[in-house]
């Protein structure tokens, strides 16, 4: 029983498309994130989305916009996909924002040809 | 320069040995992470603190906060460890977590 899930784990699309990476959790968890993981491996913050607060990482495009119908969900919409946005985007939950072990979905590969 | 550097990069060694991988950190945090990466690609939380030392199974980790550093050590390597091992703070007041660039710990039998 997975505790953060993502969907898709691979999508490949054309540069110019708009497409969604959907995450849920179920461990009751009321803090998300978005983290993107890039062909070095280096892992960057992007979104936390915590009681209908959005934090946003200041050098993330407005093309990346995280939406939350719920406390178990935090879906990752993406318009007019670049090359340079083909990465690892890894969906996280937590309790709370400071001191609570994260936990990680699988991560979705996207490359953007 | 990183706000959180970890050494060695790159590490390979024979199984049973015993594994420290180091990071160091330039801010202050509110915690620390351990977490480690698969092939596959998978990230899992090994450790959380925020100070003195915690143990699972044969993984240890151990934070100095007046040194601004931690240490992980595996102790009786086996070839199923081996992964990429990443620390990550959290500065107080701020969201998500800060990354080092991790260390590719390769344990070969």
């Amino acid at each position: 029983d997975t505790a953060v899930s993502q969907t898709p784990k691979y999508l490949v699309t054309q540069m110019g498309n708009d497409k969604s990476i959907k995450c849920e959790q179920n461990l009751g968890h009321d803090t998300m994130y978005w983290y993107k993981q890039d062909s070095k491996k280096f892992l960057k913050i992007m979104f936390s989305y915590n009681n209908k607060e959005l934090i946003i990482n200041e050098t993330v495009p407005n093309r990346f916009s995280p939406k939350s119908p719920d406390k178990a969900h935090l879906n990752l919409h993406i318009n007019s996909l670049e090359l340079g946005d083909s990465a690892v985007y890894f969906c996280a939950s937590s309790q709370g924002r400071t001191r609570n072990t994260i936990y990680f979905g699988e991560g979705s590969w996207l490359t953007v040809v | 320069k990183n706000e959180v550097e970890q050494s060695p990069q790159n590490l390979t060694a024979q199984e049973g040995e015993f594994i420290t991988i180091n990071c160091s950190y330039s801010v202050g945090i509110s915690a620390l992470h351990w977490l480690q990466q698969h092939p596959g690609g998978g990230i899992v939380s090994l450790f959380m603190l925020s100070s003195g030392k915690k143990k699972h199974g044969r993984l240890i980790a151990t934070i100095n906060i007046q040194e601004k550093h931690s240490s992980l050590h595996i102790t009786a390597s086996h070839p199923r460890d081996s992964a990429v091992y990443i620390c990550a703070v959290r500065k107080p007041g701020a969201d998500g977590l800060t990354f080092g660039k991790g260390t590719h710990l390769i344990i070969q039998p």
